[in-house]
Protein backbone atom coordinates (compact mmCIF):
# COMPACT_ATOMS: atom_id res chain seq x y z
CA UNK A 1 0.00 0.00 0.00
CA UNK A 2 1.14 3.38 -1.19
CA UNK A 3 2.22 5.73 2.01
CA UNK A 4 3.57 8.88 0.19
CA UNK A 5 2.19 9.23 -3.21
CA UNK A 6 3.47 11.79 -5.87
CA UNK A 7 1.58 12.94 -8.50
CA UNK A 8 1.91 12.78 -11.35
CA UNK A 9 5.26 10.45 -11.78
CA UNK A 10 6.49 12.18 -15.20
CA UNK A 11 5.96 15.62 -15.94
CA UNK A 12 6.31 18.21 -18.68
CA UNK A 13 6.76 21.59 -18.76
CA UNK A 14 7.68 24.14 -21.46
CA UNK A 15 10.32 26.47 -20.32
CA UNK A 16 9.25 29.50 -18.19
CA UNK A 17 5.27 27.66 -17.59
CA UNK A 18 4.53 27.44 -14.13
CA UNK A 19 4.11 23.84 -12.83
CA UNK A 20 2.95 22.24 -9.80
CA UNK A 21 3.94 18.74 -8.05
CA UNK A 22 1.85 17.29 -5.66
CA UNK A 23 2.54 15.17 -2.85
CA UNK A 24 -0.01 13.07 -0.14
CA UNK A 25 0.29 10.77 2.68
CA UNK A 26 -1.16 8.12 4.55
CA UNK A 27 0.67 8.15 7.45
CA UNK A 28 -0.40 11.14 9.60
CA UNK A 29 3.40 12.17 9.79
CA UNK A 30 3.60 15.65 11.06
CA UNK A 31 6.93 16.48 8.61
CA UNK A 32 6.62 17.09 5.27
CA UNK A 33 10.08 17.66 2.59
CA UNK A 34 10.67 18.33 -1.16
CA UNK A 35 14.00 17.21 -2.40
CA UNK A 36 15.61 17.88 -5.82
CA UNK A 37 17.75 14.98 -6.87
CA UNK A 38 19.79 15.28 -10.30
CA UNK A 39 21.62 12.59 -11.64
CA UNK A 40 24.11 10.78 -9.71
CA UNK A 41 24.00 13.34 -6.71
CA UNK A 42 22.01 13.49 -3.32
CA UNK A 43 18.60 14.18 -2.78
CA UNK A 44 19.09 18.09 -1.62
CA UNK A 45 16.62 19.56 0.59
CA UNK A 46 14.32 22.24 -1.03
CA UNK A 47 12.23 22.99 1.67
CA UNK A 48 10.30 21.32 4.58
CA UNK A 49 6.90 21.95 7.01
CA UNK A 50 7.45 20.65 10.64
CA UNK A 51 3.42 20.61 11.35
CA UNK A 52 2.30 24.10 9.61
CA UNK A 53 5.64 25.53 10.19
CA UNK A 54 7.54 26.10 6.76
CA UNK A 55 11.03 26.21 6.92
CA UNK A 56 13.49 26.93 3.95
CA UNK A 57 16.78 26.13 3.18
CA UNK A 58 18.68 28.94 2.37
CA UNK A 59 19.95 27.67 -1.25
CA UNK A 60 16.62 27.07 -2.31
CA UNK A 61 15.84 29.66 -5.09
CA UNK A 62 12.86 32.44 -4.97
CA UNK A 63 11.49 30.54 -7.66
CA UNK A 64 9.91 27.28 -5.73
CA UNK A 65 7.41 27.55 -3.49
CA UNK A 66 5.85 25.05 -0.99
CA UNK A 67 2.14 24.68 0.20
CA UNK A 68 0.19 22.71 3.04
CA UNK A 69 -3.34 22.85 3.21
CA UNK A 70 -3.29 20.46 5.57
CA UNK A 71 -1.66 17.77 7.35
CA UNK A 72 -2.06 15.19 4.16
CA UNK A 73 -0.98 16.93 1.12
CA UNK A 74 1.77 19.09 0.16
CA UNK A 75 2.91 20.63 -3.16
CA UNK A 76 5.94 22.26 -4.67
CA UNK A 77 5.48 25.20 -7.22
CA UNK A 78 7.85 26.45 -9.61
CA UNK A 79 6.68 29.66 -11.22
CA UNK A 80 8.85 29.96 -13.86
CA UNK A 81 11.02 26.46 -14.72
CA UNK A 82 14.23 26.60 -16.30
CA UNK A 83 15.83 24.39 -17.84
CA UNK A 84 18.07 24.04 -14.92
CA UNK A 85 15.15 22.73 -13.13
CA UNK A 86 15.29 18.94 -14.68
CA UNK A 87 15.14 16.59 -11.95
CA UNK A 88 13.63 14.17 -10.08
CA UNK A 89 11.54 15.71 -7.11
CA UNK A 90 11.00 13.61 -4.29
CA UNK A 91 8.82 14.55 -1.66
CA UNK A 92 9.05 12.67 1.84
CA UNK A 93 7.31 12.32 5.23
CA UNK A 94 8.26 11.86 9.01
CA UNK A 95 7.36 11.04 11.98
CA UNK A 96 9.57 13.69 13.86
CA UNK A 97 8.77 12.76 17.35
CA UNK A 98 11.89 11.55 19.85
CA UNK A 99 12.25 7.79 20.02
CA UNK A 100 9.81 7.25 17.72
CA UNK A 101 10.82 8.66 14.17
CA UNK A 102 10.57 7.15 10.74
CA UNK A 103 10.75 8.96 7.26
CA UNK A 104 9.72 7.48 3.72
CA UNK A 105 9.39 8.57 0.70
CA UNK A 106 7.50 9.34 -2.52
CA UNK A 107 8.05 7.49 -5.95
CA UNK A 108 9.26 10.87 -7.08
CA UNK A 109 8.14 13.23 -10.03
CA UNK A 110 10.65 13.63 -13.08
CA UNK A 111 10.31 16.43 -14.42
CA UNK A 112 11.68 17.51 -18.19
CA UNK A 113 11.42 21.30 -19.01
CA UNK A 114 11.47 21.98 -22.94
CA UNK B 1 24.91 25.01 9.03
CA UNK B 2 23.80 20.81 9.14
CA UNK B 3 25.58 18.76 7.36
CA UNK B 4 26.37 15.22 6.73
CA UNK B 5 29.27 13.34 5.67
CA UNK B 6 29.72 10.08 3.59
CA UNK B 7 32.63 8.24 2.86
CA UNK B 8 33.98 6.57 0.24
CA UNK B 9 31.91 8.11 -2.70
CA UNK B 10 32.43 4.25 -4.20
CA UNK B 11 33.30 1.25 -2.73
CA UNK B 12 33.39 -2.47 -5.27
CA UNK B 13 33.69 -5.20 -3.24
CA UNK B 14 33.54 -9.15 -4.90
CA UNK B 15 30.61 -11.26 -3.67
CA UNK B 16 30.33 -12.27 -0.58
CA UNK B 17 32.76 -9.43 1.66
CA UNK B 18 31.46 -7.61 3.36
CA UNK B 19 31.03 -3.65 2.44
CA UNK B 20 31.26 -0.91 4.85
CA UNK B 21 30.13 2.71 4.57
CA UNK B 22 30.86 5.75 7.35
CA UNK B 23 28.93 8.78 7.77
CA UNK B 24 29.80 11.99 10.26
CA UNK B 25 27.06 14.48 11.27
CA UNK B 26 27.78 17.79 12.84
CA UNK B 27 24.46 18.49 14.30
CA UNK B 28 24.60 17.23 18.30
CA UNK B 29 21.02 17.49 18.07
CA UNK B 30 20.30 14.67 15.54
CA UNK B 31 18.92 11.80 16.91
CA UNK B 32 17.38 9.55 13.74
CA UNK B 33 19.56 7.92 11.37
CA UNK B 34 18.41 5.98 8.54
CA UNK B 35 20.26 4.66 5.76
CA UNK B 36 18.24 4.26 2.18
CA UNK B 37 19.14 2.24 -0.67
CA UNK B 38 18.19 3.99 -4.06
CA UNK B 39 18.27 2.25 -7.38
CA UNK B 40 18.72 3.22 -10.80
CA UNK B 41 15.03 5.48 -11.49
CA UNK B 42 13.75 4.92 -8.69
CA UNK B 43 13.05 5.90 -4.93
CA UNK B 44 15.49 5.97 -1.64
CA UNK B 45 14.00 2.67 0.08
CA UNK B 46 14.93 2.43 3.84
CA UNK B 47 16.87 -0.27 4.80
CA UNK B 48 17.64 0.41 8.00
CA UNK B 49 17.61 2.77 10.50
CA UNK B 50 18.61 3.45 14.18
CA UNK B 51 17.67 6.15 17.07
CA UNK B 52 19.57 7.79 19.14
CA UNK B 53 19.48 5.86 22.24
CA UNK B 54 20.80 2.64 20.55
CA UNK B 55 24.59 1.96 19.59
CA UNK B 56 23.56 -1.06 17.67
CA UNK B 57 21.61 -2.40 15.09
CA UNK B 58 21.14 -5.26 12.92
CA UNK B 59 18.77 -6.93 10.24
CA UNK B 60 20.00 -10.15 8.95
CA UNK B 61 23.01 -9.01 6.81
CA UNK B 62 22.52 -5.37 7.34
CA UNK B 63 23.74 -3.91 10.69
CA UNK B 64 24.39 0.03 11.68
CA UNK B 65 26.61 1.03 14.56
CA UNK B 66 26.09 4.84 15.89
CA UNK B 67 29.04 6.33 18.09
CA UNK B 68 27.28 9.65 19.46
CA UNK B 69 30.11 10.95 20.67
CA UNK B 70 32.13 10.96 17.57
CA UNK B 71 29.12 11.38 15.84
CA UNK B 72 29.50 8.84 13.32
CA UNK B 73 27.59 6.02 11.91
CA UNK B 74 28.27 3.11 9.86
CA UNK B 75 26.45 0.58 7.70
CA UNK B 76 27.66 -2.66 7.57
CA UNK B 77 26.40 -5.52 4.81
CA UNK B 78 27.95 -9.00 4.84
CA UNK B 79 28.29 -11.46 2.76
CA UNK B 80 27.21 -8.82 -0.43
CA UNK B 81 25.23 -9.90 -3.04
CA UNK B 82 25.04 -8.59 -6.68
CA UNK B 83 22.15 -7.74 -5.75
CA UNK B 84 23.52 -5.29 -3.21
CA UNK B 85 24.81 -3.32 -5.98
CA UNK B 86 23.27 0.26 -5.98
CA UNK B 87 23.13 3.62 -4.45
CA UNK B 88 23.30 3.82 -0.56
CA UNK B 89 22.55 7.02 1.29
CA UNK B 90 23.05 8.01 5.02
CA UNK B 91 20.75 10.74 6.77
CA UNK B 92 20.20 12.09 9.84
CA UNK B 93 17.30 13.64 11.14
CA UNK B 94 16.95 16.20 14.01
CA UNK B 95 13.09 15.50 16.09
CA UNK B 96 13.03 19.10 17.09
CA UNK B 97 13.29 20.62 13.73
CA UNK B 98 12.41 18.22 11.81
CA UNK B 99 15.14 18.73 9.42
CA UNK B 100 16.60 15.36 7.23
CA UNK B 101 19.93 16.42 5.80
CA UNK B 102 21.85 13.49 3.28
CA UNK B 103 25.15 12.40 2.95
CA UNK B 104 26.58 12.10 -0.51
CA UNK B 105 26.11 8.41 -1.49
CA UNK B 106 27.94 5.89 -2.09
CA UNK B 107 28.00 3.67 -4.93
CA UNK B 108 28.55 0.04 -4.35
CA UNK B 109 29.46 -2.53 -6.91
CA UNK B 110 29.42 -6.11 -5.98
CA UNK B 111 31.13 -8.15 -8.46
CA UNK B 112 30.03 -11.64 -9.21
Amino acid sequence: DAMVIQNPRYQVTQFGKPVTLSCSQTLNHNVMYWYQQKSSQAPKLLFHYYDKDFNNEADTPDNFQSRRPNTSFCFLDIRSPGLGDAAMYLCATSRAYSLNTEAFFGQGTRLTVV
Amino acid sequence: GENVEQHPSTLSVQEGDSAVIKCTYSDSASNYFPWYKQELGKRPQLIIDIRSNVGEKKDQRIAVTLNKTAKHFSLHITETQPEDSAVYFCAALTSNTGKLIFGQGTTLQVKP
